[in-house]
């Protein structure tokens, strides 16, 4: 299936801890997105990336970081996690000129 | 104020009922898009739009790029529209979002 996978669907874990998204499309798509959907259901793009340039949203604390081994990946990393990153997570692709496609999201609890 | 403003917030039509959404923004944009969310959390990227009017279905997404605005339009609405609706703007690489339209189409 042609698609944007991310994983893990649910992920529960200790304020503290060092925690990572994988994201994976194969739709041939050259730039990748992460975004944050708060309990308010507010989306916010934290970070586009093609495979020539990082765009940080300003208001993303440095805690989060983008990882990106090629062009079909891109992975999530968040630092001593706070009980505020508690969200859904979604990861999205898109090629110039097209629309784009989400994956089906990453559902983080800190507690 | 918001970048990008959506009206009605929330939506409840009978089945049939043609509907109309409508995003407001005030940023210079390269594209807008539509997205549908539904009660499950999964996203779907309805329509990228950087003029004029297109149409998929029963859906017709317009944007009027003089008066920054746009509107979704759903004709012989279904409960399976039931959802909610997102306006997105993108400036280049920035996004800026509405905060969403939450329909409910009843039998």
């Amino acid at each position: 299936d042609t698609a944007v996978s991310q994983t893990p669907k649910y992920l529960v874990t200790q304020m503290g801890n060092d925690k990572s998204i994988k994201c994976e499309q194969n739709l041939g798509h050259d730039t990748m997105y992460w975004y944050k959907q708060d309990s308010k259901k507010f989306l916010k793009i934290m970070f586009s990336y093609n495979n020539k340039e990082l765009i940080i949203n300003e208001t993303v604390p440095n805690r989060f970081s983008p990882k990106s081994p090629d062009k079909a990946h891109l992975n999530l990393h968040i630092n001593s996690l706070e009980l505020g990153d508690s969200a859904v997570y979604f990861c999205a692709s898109s090629s110039q000129g097209d629309g784009y496609t989400f994956g089906s999201g990453t559902r983080l609890t800190v507690v | 104020k918001n970048e990008v403003e959506q009206s009605p917030q929330n939506l409840t039509a009978q089945e049939g009922e043609f509907i109309t959404i409508n995003c407001s923004y005030s940023v210079g944009i390269s594209a807008l898009h539509w997205l549908q969310q539904h009660p499950g959390g999964g996203i779907v990227s309805l329509f990228m739009l950087s003029s004029g009017k297109k149409k998929h279905g029963r859906l017709i997404a317009t944007i009027n790029i003089q008066e920054k605005h746009s509107s979704l339009h759903i004709t012989a609405s279904h409960p399976r529209d039931s959802a909610v609706y997102i306006c997105a703007a993108r400036t280049g690489n920035q996004f800026y979002f509405g905060t969403g339209t939450s329909l409910t189409v009843i039998p």
